[in-house]
């Protein structure tokens, strides 16, 4: 079975600080495709970062990175220096054999100014 | 400009009275999908096609039917709606060369069935 786990329902912080989003996924696939979307209050989905299970390099982009680990069936999600517009609802999702996606249920950031 | 357009974006309707949501995708992917989005469930996919005349289902197909007559459109029917389908659902399409790629989401429909 395949699935994927956002444990953190809701996570706080006030601007300026890290946060670190956890996505923890299950496949038996040795072939598989993660992502991340954002949904920001306005509620559209907005595509951050796609990463296959054979690039296990780790990337950033500006003030966000992310970091795959297969060892542990992990692609966390650190945004460094948090500002306001970054609160949103951030999904992790797994596409593994089919052109099936699995999204985690998802986590609030909010960033408090 | 590039986009995934659904409509309508907001509906009430009735238990048993049959509805269609359209989507509609300009560029040119042969990848598209329905999602609904609950509080405490995240998105779920209800179906999904490869291409024109290929579809497959999600995890919650159950009470849907979709087609794919035209590359460009991906309607969700609803043929006898009840109020568990009252929910917020998003198409998408993308590429589909080279794997699963970003997929491209329309605004949303907010279904109410009472």
């Amino acid at each position: 079975a395949q699935k994927v786990t956002q444990a953190q329902t809701e996570i706080s912080v006030v601007e300026k600080e890290d946060v670190t989003l956890d996505c923890v996924y299950e496949t038996r696939d040795t072939t598989y495709y993660l992502f991340w979307y954002k949904q920001p209050p306005s509620g559209e989905l907005v595509f951050l970062i796609r990463r296959n299970s054979f690039d296990e390099q780790n990337e950033i982009s500006g003030r966000y990175s992310w970091n795959f680990q297969k060892s542990t069936s992990s692609f966390n999600f650190t945004i460094t220096a948090s500002q306001v517009v970054d609160s949103a609802v951030y999904f992790c999702a797994l596409n593994a054999g089919t052109y099936k996606y699995i999204f985690g249920t998802g986590t609030r950031l909010k960033v408090l100014a | 400009e590039a986009q995934v357009t659904q409509n309508p974006r907001y509906l009430i309707t009735v238990t048993g009275k049959k509805l269609t949501v359209t989507c509609s995708q300009n560029m040119n992917h042969e990848y598209m999908s329905w999602y609904r989005q609950d509080p405490g469930l995240g998105l779920r996919q209800i179906y999904y096609s490869m291409n024109v005349e290929v579809t497959d289902k999600g995890d919650v197909p159950e009470g849907y039917k979709v087609s794919r007559k035209e590359k460009r459109n991906f309607p969700l029917i609803l043929e006898s709606p009840s109020p568990n389908q009252t929910s917020l659902y998003f198409c998408a399409s993308s590429l589909s060369v080279s794997g699963p790629n970003e997929q491209y989401f329309g605004p949303g429909t907010r279904l109410t069935v009472t």
